[in-house]
């Protein structure tokens, strides 16, 4: 079975522009969870989605924005990028909402 | 907002000591997860405890949860070199709310 996959895996981008990271599920998941990870930080939760619905959300502006497909997959997209952007952006899939999660690889989305 | 504060943040130990890493929360938790992240991986689920002073253990893992369920700890008895990475303790909050600890760095010394 296929793990979680994110795409692109590298990203580099201008301040000011705007982004869109993808996420395909585990088959079977219907819960994506986004999180931004800084360098020797933990990972910083974003969004929940379950069933095509948002179900948490965390401390982040509104720059940042998500949805989730009929298909489960996801999209983070995040507008007017800054420097503080740059991170290893994390998708995790579960079966539900805030039960075990799978994370995958990561999008790593730096900002010059 | 709700703080997880997980402490030590490094702990260098010699293959075969023992290691725990402890994670304290502001707000009670619905539950608590701990994850493994390996340097350039990705975070790997460990476990998930839901129930107050809940103990779960897997091989020369021992997992605890507090009455209080503000904090936990994670116990690894008699450590090898294949325990090397940064363990993260998760908590979810009554407001779904994720949030990670800063994560125990582990070291191990053959």
């Amino acid at each position: 079975d296929a793990g979680v996959t994110q795409s692109p895996t590298h990203l580099i981008k201008t301040r000011g522009q705007q982004v869109t990271l993808r996420c395909s599920p585990i088959s079977g998941h219907k819960s994506v969870s986004w999180y931004q990870q800084v360098l020797g930080q933990g990972p910083q939760f974003i969004f929940q989605y379950y069933e095509k619905e948002e179900r948490g959300r965390g401390n982040f502006p509104d720059r940042f924005s998500a949805r989730q497909f009929p298909n489960y997959s996801s999209e983070l997209n995040v507008n007017a990028l800054l420097l503080g952007d740059s991170a290893l952006y994390l998708c995790a899939s579960s079966l539900f909402a805030f039960r075990e999660q799978f994370f995958g690889p990561g999008t790593r989305l730096t900002v010059l | 907002g709700q703080q997880v504060m997980q402490i030590p943040q490094y702990q260098h130990v010699q293959e075969g000591e023992d290691f725990t890493t402890y994670c304290n929360s502001s707000t009670t938790l619905s539950n608590i997860q701990w994850y493994k992240q390996r340097p350039g991986g990705h975070p790997v689920f460990l476990i998930q405890l839901v129930k107050s002073g809940e103990v779960k253990k897997q091989k020369r893992l021992t997992f605890q949860f507090g009455e209080a369920k503000k904090n936990s700890s994670l116990h690894i008895t008699a450590t090898q070199t294949t325990d090397v990475g940064t363990y993260f303790c998760a908590g979810r909050n009554n407001n779904n709310d994720m949030r990670f600890g800063a994560g125990t760095r582990l070291t191990v010394k053959p």
